[in-house]
């Protein structure tokens, strides 16, 4: 299966910051999404990029892609206490007809 | 907009029993899936189906048995229930492959 892997699986910071998590794939991608997750709730959607496309924004959130080193970041910028969330990247590949998530970064922002 | 619907939120079972996880979607979206999360290894696919009429297996199949008798509904069944069943269960659907997925609440399942 196409796992994803995320680093850092946990991250903590202040109100303010900005925070980046990151995420390294294993195989070819069509695109590549971000989900955030609230404590005992389901996933939301954030921003998707597409494989030949280097770096989105929408709002607080910059996602780059780098397809030469199968890898991903998520910069959510200046960071508030709602924030606080677990974040998970999610590969779509055209030969799955499914996506493949990430194990997930739990992001806490202190207040 | 309801969008997709989980029921029950929270089961308790005993090992061996069976029971039937439901999901429903009110967005007309050809495909569903269904997905169980455990700590510290993010979301891995059991089932999914590409319309009415068609399911194919995930990466995490066994003990469970799915099916699309219409684009709204696709029921999880779990067969003989069993501890390593324990686990949070999401069902998602999308309008076309591999987009923005959109999840259901979950169904936190414990098999005791």
């Amino acid at each position: 299966s196409q796992q994803g892997e995320e680093d850092p699986q946990a991250l903590s910071i202040q109100e303010g910051e900005n925070a980046t998590m990151n995420c390294s794939y294993k195989t070819s991608i069509n695109n590549l999404q971000w989900y955030r997750q609230n404590s005992g709730r389901g996933l939301v959607h954030l921003i998707l990029i597409r494989s030949n496309e280097r770096e989105k924004h929408s709002g607080r959130l910059r996602v780059t892609l780098d397809t030469s080193k199968k890898s991903s970041s998520l910069l959510i910028t200046a960071s508030r206490a709602a924030d606080t969330a677990s974040y998970f990247c999610a590969m779509g590949s055209g030969s799955a007809r499914q996506l493949t998530f990430g194990s997930g970064t739990q992001l806490t922002v202190l207040p | 907009n309801a969008g997709v619907t989980q029921t029950p939120k929270f089961q308790v079972l005993k090992t061996g029993q069976s029971m039937t996880l439901q999901c429903a979607q009110d967005m007309n979206h050809e495909y569903m899936s269904w997905y169980r999360q455990d700590p510290g290894m993010g979301l891995r696919l059991i089932h999914y189906s590409v319309g009415a009429g068609i399911t194919d297996q995930g990466e995490v199949p066994n003990g469970y048995n799915v099916s699309r008798s219409t684009t709204e509904d696709f029921p999880l069944r779990l067969l003989s229930a069993a501890p390593s069943q324990t686990s949070v269960y999401f069902c998602a659907s999308t309008p076309i492959p591999n987009t923005e997925a959109f999840f259901g609440q979950g169904t936190r399942l414990t098999v005791v």
